[in-house]
């Protein structure tokens, strides 16, 4: 069964202390993966899109990784205003799917 | 919000009655989906939208319709609402399939 899970659920960090969020995946074949960012009450807004293992990207105070069973979104020195719900999403190449995560909600003590 | 609105932005209705919820581009996207996002389940593919009059079905879309007579809209009807159906709704457009999906800013709909 496809599935993605993203952990932890929620975070707590002090502005400029560095950490991870994970997405792990099962799905039958990997088209693509993504990653957006969610404020309360808005929709989601892209971030960054990976499609092979090895592959990285970064922005801003944000980089994400990918490997042939899981995704990183490291995020280096955060402020504030990164604070959010970090939402993974995957296409699978077989089936036509999208299947997103729970999200990690990500808040940042000043 | 990449040139996407979605009406309306809130609606509260009643079991049984039937609810029709648009999304409107102006990026001229072939792709269009329509999600829901509940707590503990993230968000859920119900219908897209590959082209005018060109649909196919998501992961969850029992209960769901949807109609797509221009490039421009896509439309969800719940015929029957139910309150399972309580939810915000997010539509999102695609220049194709595998690129990125860009989101509007939802519709959250109350079933009484």
């Amino acid at each position: 069964e496809d599935q993605v899970t993203q952990s932890p659920e929620a975070l707590r960090l002090q502005e400029g202390e560095s950490s991870s969020l994970n997405c792990s995946y099962t799905v039958s074949g990997l088209r693509g993966l993504f990653w957006y960012r969610q404020d309360p009450g808005k929709g989601p807004e892209f971030l960054f899109t990976l499609y092979s293992a090895g592959e990285e990207k970064e922005k801003e105070r944000l980089k994400a990784t990918l490997t042939k069973k899981e995704s990183f979104l490291h995020i280096t020195a955060p402020k504030p205003e990164d604070s959010a719900t970090y939402l993974c999403a995957v296409q699978t190449n077989t089936g036509n799917q999208f299947y997103f995560g729970t999200g990690t909600s990500l808040t940042v003590i000043p | 919000d990449a040139g996407i609105t979605q009406s309306p932005r809130h609606k509260v209705t009643e079991t049984g009655t039937p609810v029709t919820l648009r999304c409107h581009q102006t990026e001229n996207h072939r792709y269009m989906y329509w999600y829901r996002q509940d707590p503990g389940h993230g968000l859920r593919l119900i219908h897209y939208s590959y082209g005018v009059k060109d649909t196919d079905k998501g992961e969850v879309s029992d209960g769901y319709s949807v109609s797509r007579s221009k490039t421009e809209d896509f439309l969800l009807t719940l015929e029957s609402a139910t309150s399972s159906q309580t939810s915000v709704y997010f539509c999102a457009i695609s220049t194709s399939w595998g690129e990125t999906q860009y989101f509007g800013p939802g519709t959250r709909l109350l079933v009484l």
